[in-house]
């Protein structure tokens, strides 16, 4: 069946700029996360949605990130006024209860 | 102290050999426990949950020490194809808490 799905898969962008990155989760799945991965690094936990609660927000680095799930199927996440710190591999997972499924990640450079 | 740390590696070992890791946790009341696996440039897939009284999955083996808060992975007969990076994940006690991620330990089976 399908996957977890991420646009674009690849993103380059000019410092200042905001960029918005899309997942689709699997269908019927309640949990949605986003984490980022920095090169050679471990993934870095940014914001959580569990079906209709409030989302977890603790993980996001700075009021220049924020993230939407809409109808909760879809979700963006908007970096606004990009730095060349935010470069990194962003990754989407959604889960029915414990288990995550990983989409393939959006990979941003910010030059 | 770190919630979920791993020895990041890396680990060259030959064909065939045993290759052992571990995780250790830093908070009593996580409940589950999983390990992941990251190949190269790749998102992160599920290789196996690991449950209180141990597990085992073909060549691969998990068991969970509560009273010494790690987590251990066993590879056995080591393929070429168990080069990656795996990581150890664990739950806290509440059902909306996310996953939280070590940073890997890489390894790299050698013909």
């Amino acid at each position: 069946g399908a996957g977890v799905s991420q646009s674009p898969s690849n993103k380059v962008t000019e410092k200042g700029k905001d960029v918005e990155l899309r997942c689709d989760p699997i269908s019927g799945h309640t949990a949605l996360y986003w984490y980022r991965q920095s090169l050679g690094q471990g993934l870095e936990f940014l914001i959580y949605f569990q079906g209709n609660s409030a989302p977890d927000k603790s993980g996001l680095p700075s009021d220049r990130f924020s993230a939407e799930r809409t109808g909760g199927s879809v979700s963006t996440l908007t970096i606004q006024r990009t730095q060349q710190e935010d470069s990194a591999v962003y990754l989407c997972a959604s889960s029915p209860q414990d288990t995550q499924y990983f989409g393939p990640g959006t990979r941003l450079l910010v030059l | 102290r770190k919630e979920v740390e791993q020895d990041p590696g890396p680990f060259n070992v030959p064909e065939g050999a045993t290759v052992a890791f571990n995780c250790t946790y830093s908070n009593s009341a996580s409940q589950s426990f999983f390990w992941y696996r990251q190949d190269c440039r790749k998102e992160p897939k599920l290789l196996m949950s690991v449950y209180s009284s141990g597990n085992e999955d073909g060549r691969f083996t998990a068991q969970l020490n509560r009273a010494s808060q790690y987590i251990s992975l066993l590879i056995r007969d080591s393929k070429l194809s168990d080069s990656a990076t795996y990581l150890c994940v664990v739950k806290g006690f509440s059902g909306n808490t996310p996953l939280v991620f070590g940073k890997g330990t890489r390894l790299s089976v050698i013909a």
